[in-house]
C-alpha cells in the first residue's frame, strides 16, 4: 500500500471564497484521482490527475470550479473556487498502485470542508 | 449507466452473531469489484478485489464472495471493532481507472 496525506484535515470557509487541498503520498505514482463525499451520498469520482497531462473531469465537474496541479509523481492539489453551502463534504485523494494482478486504489484521510 | 446498491444501510448485530453485507451492481464488463472499510473521520481502507464470478476472498472475520450480479461481504461472529461502514465498488472494463461505489452499510457490534 502507500502512505497518503491531505492537509488541511478540516475547515471551515466563507461562502465566494477559495480552498487549495494538497494530496502527498510517499511513494511515485503515476495515478492520482480526486474524489467527493457528501453526507449520505456515494464517494463520487471528481477527477483524475496523471503526472504531465491535464485531468480528466468527470460529468457535472469543471476546471474553473475544481482546478487540479499534479507538479510530480508524489504530490497533487484539488482547489475547491468560489465556494457555496453546496460544496460541504469530504474531499478524498486516492492513488492507483499496480500490482501483479490488480490495480488498486488506496485513499488518503480525506478533508472535511463546511462553507458557511 | 454504471452503478452500485448496497444493502441494507445499516445493520446492528450481537458481537458472535454473523450475517452478510449485499452489493448489487451493473456494470458494462466488470473489471474489478472492490470492498472497502472506512470508519468515522478517516479515508477508505482497501479490504479485497474480486475479478470474475466465483471467486472468494478472506480476511480474517470477513469473506467476500462474487456472482454476475452481486458480490457479499459476510462477517463471521463479528467483534465490536468490526464497526465501520463498508463500501462496494465497481471499476468497468474499457480502460478508464473510474470507481463507482454505493452508499455503503454501516455496521454496528453491539458487545
Amino acid at each position: 500500500s502507500a502512505v497518503i496525506s491531505q492537509k488541511p484535515s478540516r475547515d471551515i470557509c466563507q461562502r465566494g471564497t477559495s480552498l487549495t487541498i494538497q494530496c502527498q503520498v510517499d511513494s511515485q505514482v503515476t495515478m492520482m484521482f480526486w474524489y467527493r463525499q457528501q453526507p449520505g451520498q456515494s464517494l463520487t469520482l471528481i477527477a483524475t490527475a496523471n503526472q504531465g497531462s491535464e485531468a480528466t473531469y468527470e460529468s457535472g465537474f469543471v476546471i474553473d470550479k475544481f482546478p487540479i496541479s499534479r507538479p510530480n509523481l508524489t504530490f497533487s492539489t484539488l482547489t475547491v473556487s468560489n465556494m457555496s453551502p453546496e460544496d460541504s463534504s469530504i474531499y478524498l485523494c486516492s492513488v492507483e498502485l499496480t500490482g501483479r494482478s490488480t490495480d488498486t486504489q488506496y485513499f488518503g484521510p480525506g478533508t472535511r470542508l463546511t462553507v458557511l | 449507466e454504471d452503478q452500485v446498491t448496497q444493502s441494507p444501510e445499516a445493520l446492528r448485530l450481537q458481537e458472535g452473531e454473523s450475517s452478510s453485507l449485499n452489493c448489487s451492481y451493473t456494470v458494462s464488463g466488470l473489471r474489478g469489484l472492490f470492498w472497502y472499510r472506512q470508519d468515522p473521520g478517516k479515508g477508505p481502507e482497501f479490504l479485497f478485489t474480486l475479478y470474475s464470478a466465483g471467486e472468494e476472498k478472506e480476511k480474517e472475520r470477513l469473506k467476500a464472495t462474487l456472482t454476475k450480479k452481486e458480490s457479499f461481504l459476510h462477517i463471521t461472529a463479528p467483534k465490536p471493532e468490526d464497526s465501520a461502514t463498508y463500501l462496494c465498488a465497481v471499476q468497468a472494463q474499457g480502460g478508464s481507472e473510474k470507481l463507482v461505489f454505493g452508499k455503503g452499510t454501516k455496521l454496528t457490534v453491539n458487545p
